[in-house]
């Protein structure tokens, strides 16, 4: 059974910090790892995409890689209400199989 | 570039009529997926095409939902006769395999049902 954990919340964080998500998944051949965005009632909207170890950087998200503890994170740095959404981690297999973590809910305080 | 098209946005039906939903991919993305998507929880795949060949469709119910892809672009999922618990979000993704180590996905707006 190939499982995606994330934690499913809810996270809030005041305007300003530091909002840090969480993913681990059970497979360890998963290729690469996805963060999407979903506002209430929206679809998912990609938002971050890392395949290799380490962290990858675009604006105020940041993800991080550790294949080896099979963990995914995102950081969402100055963390603005807009950013109050769920965020779901999916893989992807060498397949091209998707698997989605349930989402973390997000609420950045004013 | 034209993101993934679904229609319609809502649909709303008595248990047991039949509904279907279209979806035109991403040009050029060869991989198209139909998702479920509820309350509170994650896409879960009901089937996914590469070009017209349906390559994983073990979690569709077979006795009421159907698919096809034909010429290997846009896509038609049908349920007949829909049941209450059918209610969800339906959800259309496509992807390009090949040649990118991310083979990244991207979501159309979803079909909102209803089965009353």
């Amino acid at each position: 059974q190939k499982e995606v954990e994330q934690n499913s919340g809810p996270l809030s964080v005041p305007e300003g910090a530091i909002a840090s998500l969480n993913c681990t998944y059970s497979d360890r051949v998963s290729q690469s790892f996805f963060w999407y965005r979903q506002y209430s009632g929206k679809s998912p909207e990609l938002i971050m995409s890392i395949y290799s170890n380490g962290d990858k950087e675009d604006g105020r998200f940041t993800a991080q890689l550790n294949k080896a503890s099979q963990y995914v994170s995102l950081l969402i740095r100055d963390s603005q209400p807009s950013d109050s959404a769920t965020y779901l981690c999916a893989v992807r297999e060498t397949g091209n199989q998707f698997y989605f973590g349930t989402g973390t809910s997000l609420t950045v305080i004013p | 570039e034209a993101g993934v098209v679904q229609s319609p946005r809502y649909k709303i039906i008595e248990k047991k009529q039949p509904v279907a939903f279209w979806c035109n991919p991403i040009s050029g993305h060869n991989t198209l997926y139909w998702y479920l998507q509820n309350l509170g929880q994650g896409p879960e795949l009901l089937i996914r095409y590469e070009n017209e060949e349906a390559v994983d469709d073990s979690q569709l119910p077979k006795d009421r939902f159907s698919a096809e892809r034909l010429k290997g672009v846009d896509s038609t999922l049908k349920i007949q006769p829909a049941e209450l618990g059918d209610s969800a979000v339906y959800l259309c993704a496509s992807s390009f395999r090949g040649g990118s180590t991310y083979n990244e996905q991207f979501f159309g707006p979803g079909t909102r049902l209803t089965v009353l």
